[in-house]
């Protein structure tokens, strides 16, 4: 069964480096997002993305946050200046273009992100 | 905003003892309410949804019921097993763009 694939697992970083986390969505799926869960917090919405272009963003998603898809299977987010508090969970999600909604988002199994 | 509010756990269970957790939301219109499951060291999966009042969703012997009078989406199981020992998500989406999710409820059923 298609699976949404992150990597790396765990990425132990120091503060104010630069961090990309990588995601494979499924294959034919349009809609890709971006959740963290910071530890014992809820997971938080960051950005989705469609058709090469950012669709919503929420106020965590600032100008350190970038997201790409550079080669029409990957799916990155870059952090630029990593901050303590950027320590987190991070999950990837992706959907089908399925017509008539909701339709499901399809979770990776996340990268835990430490900054020293 | 929107949000939605999950009954804070752990909750720690017996095998085929009866569970509810217990699910209230905030949005405005009509969202769709999910219930998603994170098995340890995996990421989380669609459990169960449902998309309009008085909606019922069903999976594994799990079910919730949409209900728009008391903006709630209550998750039973009438006999849980081991394998049901998972962290338990409650979930609204509007818009489709994003979800808004609860902080998550731990579940352990012991033998």
């Amino acid at each position: 069964e298609p699976e949404v694939t992150q990597t790396p697992s765990h990425q132990v970083t120091q503060m104010g480096q630069e961090v990309i986390l990588r995601c494979v969505p499924i294959s034919n799926h349009l809609y890709f997002y971006w959740y963290r869960q910071i530890l014992g917090q809820k997971v938080e919405f960051l950005v989705s993305f469609y058709n090469n272009e950012i669709s919503e963003k929420s106020e965590i998603f600032d100008d350190q946050f970038s997201v790409e898809r550079p080669d029409g299977s990957n799916f990155t987010l870059k952090i630029r200046s990593t901050k303590l508090e950027d320590s987190a969970m991070y999950f990837c999600a992706s959907r089908p273009p399925l017509a008539g909604g909701p339709n499901e988002q399809f979770f990776g199994p996340g990268t835990r992100l430490t900054v020293l | 905003g929107d949000s939605v509010t999950q009954m804070e756990g752990p909750v720690t269970l017996s095998e085929e003892a009866f569970l509810t957790i217990n699910c209230t939301y905030t949005a405005t219109g009509y969202p769709s309410l999910f219930w998603y499951v994170q098995y340890p060291g995996e990421g989380l999966q669609l459990l169960l949804k449902a998309t309009k009042a008085d909606d019922k969703g069903s999976n594994k012997g799990f079910e919730a019921t949409y209900r728009k009078e008391t903006t709630s989406f209550h998750l039973e199981k009438g006999s849980v097993q081991v394998s049901d020992s998972a962290v338990y998500f409650c979930a609204l989406t509007r818009n489709d763009y994003k979800l808004s999710f609860g902080a998550g409820t731990t579940v352990t059923v012991r033998a």
